[in-house]
């Protein structure tokens, strides 16, 4: 059965600081996803990462995926408010149907 | 904007009700996913279908069933509903290219059952 980690699973940092986000999963896939969900609200599309080594960069976040070792790592830089959310990662599981499997959630809450 | 339509957005009901919760995904995706969120149980997986068959089942209660229209919209009953069923409900939908499968949420049905 496929399982999909996400580690720390809530997070306080202070604006300014770096901290990286990790998502394990337990089986082969070479697509990992990232999504982030504001209280309340949708989940939004940040990142797609589609081969091992994949990097990916939008302002203070960077994602990276590392297929051999079943890990994505999402990276925040510099820390601000704004970033408070709860990110996701997705794991596609290849097959002849598609099928797109979700980690728990990392809340993070930046904190001034 | 995702291109998910999720109606309606906001349910209070009464429990041992039934509800169902409708879904029409963005143009062109053939799977739909239902997704279930509550504080305690985070985001849970339900039900995926693509092109209007069952393609897998998460933990979906026996209370619960979906199914997809010829449309490809897809609508989720609720029966016998319990305190516990209070949530958020997602659909998402996708379609797989060469650069992956990349779900879309919709904006979620809020379940409430008093």
């Amino acid at each position: 059965e496929l399982k999909v980690e996400q580690n720390p699973l809530f997070l306080s940092m202070q604006e300014g600081k770096n901290y990286t986000i990790y998502c394990n999963y337990s089986t082969t896939s070479d697509r990992l996803y990232w999504y982030r969900q504001d209280p309340g609200k949708s989940l939004e599309s940040l990142f797609v990462l589609l081969s091992n080594g994949a990097v990916k960069q939008e302002g203070r976040l960077m994602a990276s995926l590392d297929t051999k070792a079943r890990l994505s790592t999402l990276h925040i830089t510099a820390a601000v408010h704004d970033l408070s959310a709860t990110y996701f990662c997705a794991v596609d599981i290849r097959g002849y149907y598609d099928k797109v499997i979700f980690g728990p959630g990392t809340s993070l809450s930046v904190i001034p | 904007d995702s291109g998910v339509t999720q109606t309606p957005k906001h349910l209070i009901t009464a429990t041992g009700q039934r509800v169902t919760l409708r879904c029409s995904p963005r143009s062109g995706d053939l799977s739909v996913y239902w997704y279930q969120q509550s504080l305690d149980q985070g985001l849970q997986f339900l039900i995926q279908y693509y092109n209007g068959e069952e393609r897998a089942k998460g933990n979906i209660l026996e209370r619960f069933s979906a199914q997809q229209f010829p449309d490809l919209h897809s609508e989720l009953n609720l029966s016998s509903l319990e305190l516990g069923d209070s949530a958020l409900y997602f659909c998402a939908s996708s379609t797989t290219k060469e650069g992956g499968t990349e779900a879309f949420f919709g904006q979620g049905t809020r379940l409430t059952v008093v």
